[in-house]
């Protein structure tokens, strides 16, 4: 089993689209959790941190669920440059960072 | 700043043959991490290093992979002899820390071995 997992997709909505993506993540003294955004032939960018009272960054929303080991982001009013790949990120206290291997998001007009 | 620097930007080369990738981190930064990506393993995490020091180098994949950084602003992965296996992009990333810090990721590298 990886030590982070994610649903890979594709993910093909319309336009103006909510749609979520889901991660689990198998070591229990992950620290802190990151979605990371990575877009055809170019480096990961953080997109946003993800605290456990939940955060949201205008059309973005992420959701840490520490007793399930589960993070989500929530992407409302999906836009056609919001396709892209999604990377779960979980960080030990030792620093090191595992990623997902990503899902995929293709908006549609 | 410029961000983190990478070179050679891609790189084709023969099986057998040595391959040096190059790291420039943002200035500031005290950890420096070296992934590789596939498409069948997805981004893995290599070697990472805090103020100039090898932290976890656990997931270099064996002995033909090295890492060194003589400075706070130079880094490199040495791949000797290469092999077609290691095709892939390998990205550098520098943050401020470690465990909530934003890691900052370069262009990549891509590197095909024939």
């Amino acid at each position: 089993r990886k030590e982070v997992e994610q649903d890979p997709g594709p993910f093909n909505v319309p336009e103006g689209a909510t749609v979520a993506f889901n991660c689990t993540y198998s070591n229990s003294a992950s620290q802190s959790f990151f979605w990371y955004r990575q877009d055809c032939r170019k480096e990961p960018k953080l997109l946003m941190s993800v605290y456990s009272s939940g955060n949201e960054d205008g059309r973005f929303t992420a959701q840490l669920n520490r007793a399930s080991q589960y993070i989500s982001l929530l992407i409302r009013d999906s836009k056609l440059s919001d396709s892209a790949t999604y990377l779960c990120v979980v960080n030990t206290n030792a620093g090191k960072s595992t990623f997902g291997d990503g899902t995929t998001l293709t908006v549609k007009p | 700043d410029a961000g983190v620097i990478q070179s050679p930007r891609h790189e084709v080369t023969e099986m057998g043959q040595e391959v040096t990738l190059r790291c420039k981190p943002i200035s500031g930064h005290d950890y420096l991490f070296w992934y590789r990506q596939t498409m069948m393993r997805g981004l893995e995490l290599l070697i990472y290093f805090n103020n100039n020091v090898p932290i976890d180098d656990s997931g270099m994949p064996e002995d033909r992979f090295s890492a060194k950084m003589p400075n706070a602003s130079f880094s490199t992965l040495k791949i000797q002899p290469s092999e077609p296996r290691d095709s892939a992009v390998y990205f550098c990333a520098s943050s401020l820390g470690v465990r909530e810090e934003t890691q900052y990721f370069g262009p990549g590298t891509r590197l095909l071995v024939l």
